[in-house]
């Protein structure tokens, strides 16, 4: 079946210093895979997602790259703010229901 | 203005009960979903509807049924309820629901305790 995993659940660092979120996968068809963004007390927003045609998507400074020889689709950013703190979740979409899979999320917090 | 609009935003209920949770999207929007997140488990899928056909059902328990009275209504109504029924219900739309990459719209969420 189709699954994600996010192996950190929580990432402290200091501001100014880079991001790297952890995201795999598993899926039996050629997948879809998204990054959305919680910040506290508001509803998820999707952050940015993969191309088909092997582009890497960039949104807000962040972004990430499908690699699908290590089933993986990270999240980076170069440089960390405090206004990036919050929970962000990897997500698939696989099958023709449009069904999206989210993993169990990582909580950033960053520092001053 | 928030084009998802979940109602209430806030939900007390005792063991046993019934609630029924409103879900409205301004989007124009052919989809409609809702999605559970509890300290258990984030962000769980429960349904999918796409021109107000269920498409997808990922709830194991019949306690919860979506009632789509029109193309932009989702709500989701909740018998004999558990105290883990307790979470935050995220109703969401996207364009079609059809296979492709689309983006899912939130609405800001309906927070039920069962006491």
């Amino acid at each position: 079946g189709d699954s994600v995993t996010q192996t950190e659940g929580l990432v402290t660092l200091t501001e100014g210093l880079p991001v790297m979120l952890n995201c795999t996968y598993q899926s039996t068809y050629s997948p879809f895979l998204f990054w959305y963004v919680q910040h506290l007390n508001e509803a998820p927003k999707l952050l940015l997602k993969s191309f088909t045609d092997n582009k890497r998507p960039e949104h807000q400074g962040f972004h990430a790259t499908l690699h699908k020889s290590s089933s993986s689709f990270h999240l980076q950013k170069s440089s960390a703010q405090l206004s990036d703190s919050a929970l962000y979740y990897c997500a698939l979409s696989a099958n023709s229901n449009n069904r999206i899979f989210f993993g169990d999320g990582t909580q950033l917090v960053v520092k001053p | 203005d928030p084009k998802i609009i979940q109602k209430p935003k806030y939900l007390v209920a005792v063991t046993g009960s019934e609630k029924i949770l409103i879900c409205e999207q301004y989007l124009g929007h052919n989809a409609m979903y809702w999605y559970r997140q509890s300290a258990k488990k984030p962000l769980e899928f429960m349904f999918s509807y796409s021109y107000q056909k269920l498409m997808d059902n990922q709830t194991a328990s019949s306690r919860f049924q979506p009632q789509s009275s029109k193309k932009n209504h989702l709500d989701l109504q909740i018998t004999a309820l558990k105290p883990d029924d307790s979470a935050t219900y995220f109703c969401a739309s996207s364009l079609t629901g059809g296979p492709s990459a689309e983006t899912l719209y939130f609405g800001s969420g309906t927070r039920l305790t069962v006491l």
